[in-house]
């Protein structure tokens, strides 16, 4: 299965950008990237997923890696309420395979 | 709003009880998932429904099963709760493969 890599904690000031890595150097060509965040005492909740090009919704960008090995969550202006668990995980394109989430990032918003 | 909703969103079991926790979805999904979350162990998956009486082990399957009668409900089956089985579960759905998954609000479970 393969599997992604997040730094345990980062920290932002509010109004500010943040950039949120993952490394998923196993990643094979039909993986989705998607992120989720859960935010306390709630279920997770999605927030982008992509395959090979950067995509943007209003909650997000995720800027994806030339060679897919890599992705990144950009929130463009944090807020309090973006305090949260980040999950980056993978999902096996064209099949029903499971999810596999691994511990995430949590982001700490200062004001 | 659409929504997956789960039966309880407390509960309190005596080791040894047999357990049903209920999840429904009302967005006619295929894919339904059961997961369980522990302090500094993130979210862990149980099992995992692609269709109808259909169902898949996912990394901690023991002490536990499923049901999938209808589409829309999926069902977590602790046969006799036991002590270790403490925890927040939490109960996701998608349409397919690659679609983004939406979870319920979890059940805190305590087993005493």
């Amino acid at each position: 299965d393969a599997k992604t890599t997040q730094p345990n904690s980062m920290e932002s000031n509010e109004e500010e950008p943040v950039h949120l890595p993952c490394n998923h150097s196993t990643i094979s060509g039909t993986d989705y990237i998607h992120w989720y965040r859960q935010l306390p005492s709630q279920g997770p909740e999605y927030v982008i997923h992509g395959l090979t090009s950067n995509v943007n919704n209003r909650m997000a960008s995720l800027a994806i890696a030339e060679d897919r090995k890599s992705s990144t969550l950009i929130l463009h202006r944090a807020t309090l309420r973006d305090a949260a668990v980040y999950y980056c995980i993978l999902t096996y394109g064209g099949s029903q395979g499971n999810l596999i989430f691994g511990k995430g990032t949590k982001l700490s918003v200062k004001p | 709003d659409v929504k997956v909703t789960q039966s309880s969103r407390y509960l309190v079991k005596r080791t040894g009880e047999k357990v049903f926790l209920e999840c429904v979805q009302d967005m006619d999904h295929e894919n339904m998932f059961w997961y369980r979350q522990d302090p500094g162990l993130g979210l862990r998956l149980i099992y995992f429904s692609y269709d109808v009486k259909m169902k898949e082990k996912g990394d901690i399957p023991e002490g536990y099963s499923v049901s999938r009668e209808k589409k829309e409900r999926f069902s977590l089956i602790l046969e006799s709760a036991s002590t270790n089985q403490t925890s927040m579960y939490l109960c996701a759905s998608r349409k397919g493969a690659n679609e983004k998954l939406l979870f319920g609000s979890g059940t805190q479970l305590s087993v005493l």
